[in-house]
C-alpha cells in the first residue's frame, strides 16, 4: 500500500557496498523504518528516519528525503550474513505501517 | 527489553476449522498491537490495528468476521482465524508498539499457519 516500491531483488560480492533504495508516496508521512528479514523469520529492525539526512550505524546507514518521497539503505563491508529480505516500512498518519514488497539481497562470495 | 512471543509458532488444521493464534509483550506494555499476514517471497500485509480495550481497525479486504481480533489486556492480542481454508495458509506476524505514534514495532517470530 501507499505505493511503497523498492527493487525486487539485488546481488553484491561480499566486503563491497550496496544501496537499496526505496520511494513512497508523501501525503501523511510519519516516519521511515527499515527491517531485515530472514526467510521464515521475524523482521528485525535496523533503523528509523523522521528527519532528512543519513542516520549511521554501525556498517548500516539510512538516508531520507521528505520532499522527494526517498530514503535508502546502504550496507558496507557486507558479509555473508547479510543475505537477506530487506523491507522498507513507511508510517502514516501516526501508527499504520505499510510494507514495501521488500529487496532480497544475495551476497557472493 | 521488548520481546514480543507468539503461539504457537505453527499449526496444521483442517479446513472449516477455527485457529486462534496469541501474541504477547512480554517486558513491556503495548497500547497498539498489530497483525499482519506474509505469503512466500511476498512482504508483510497489515492486516489489522488492535488497541487495548476497544475494536480492532482492519484494513480494506480484510474480512472481520473472518479474523476476529481481541486485545483483551495490555499484554495479550489473539487473532482468531475463524472457518480456516486452505487459501488462509499463510505466515502470520504480530507487531507491538510501547506508545501511540510513529514509533518502532516489536515483531513476534510469526506463526505458520497451513490448512489442510
Amino acid at each position: 500500500g501507499q505505493n511503497i516500491d523498492q527493487p525486487t531483488e539485488m546481488t553484491a560480492t561480499e566486503g563491497a557496498i550496496v544501496q537499496i533504495n526505496c520511494t513512497y508516496q508523501t501525503s501523511g508521512f510519519n516516519g521511515l523504518f527499515w527491517y531485515q528479514q530472514h526467510a521464515g523469520e521475524a523482521p528485525t529492525f535496523l533503523s528509523y528516519n523522521v528527519l532528512d539526512g543519513l542516520e549511521e550505524k554501525g556498517r548500516f546507514s539510512s538516508f531520507l528525503s521528505r520532499s522527494k518521497g526517498y530514503s535508502y539503505l546502504l550496507l558496507k563491508e557486507l558479509q555473508m550474513k547479510d543475505s537477506a529480505s530487506y523491507l522498507c516500512a513507511v508510517v502514516y498518519n501516526f501508527n499504520k505501517f505499510y510494507f514495501g514488497s521488500g529487496t532480497k539481497l544475495n551476497v557472493k562470495p | 527489553g521488548a520481546v514480543v512471543s507468539q503461539h504457537p509458532s505453527w499449526v496444521i488444521c483442517k479446513s472449516g476449522t477455527s485457529v486462534k493464534i496469541e501474541c504477547r509483550s512480554l517486558d513491556f506494555q503495548a497500547t497498539t498491537m498489530f497483525w499482519y499476514r506474509q505469503f512466500p517471497k511476498q512482504s508483510l500485509m497489515l492486516m489489522a490495528t488492535s488497541n487495548e480495550g476497544s475494536k480492532a481497525t482492519y484494513e480494506q479486504g480484510v474480512e472481520k468476521d473472518k479474523f476476529l481480533i481481541n486485545h483483551a489486556s495490555l499484554t495479550l492480542s489473539t487473532l482468531t482465524v475463524t472457518s480456516a481454508h486452505p487459501e488462509d495458509s499463510s505466515f502470520y506476524i504480530c507487531s507491538a508498539q510501547r506508545t501511540a505514534g510513529p514509533y518502532e514495532q516489536y515483531f513476534g517470530p510469526g506463526t505458520r499457519l497451513t490448512v489442510t
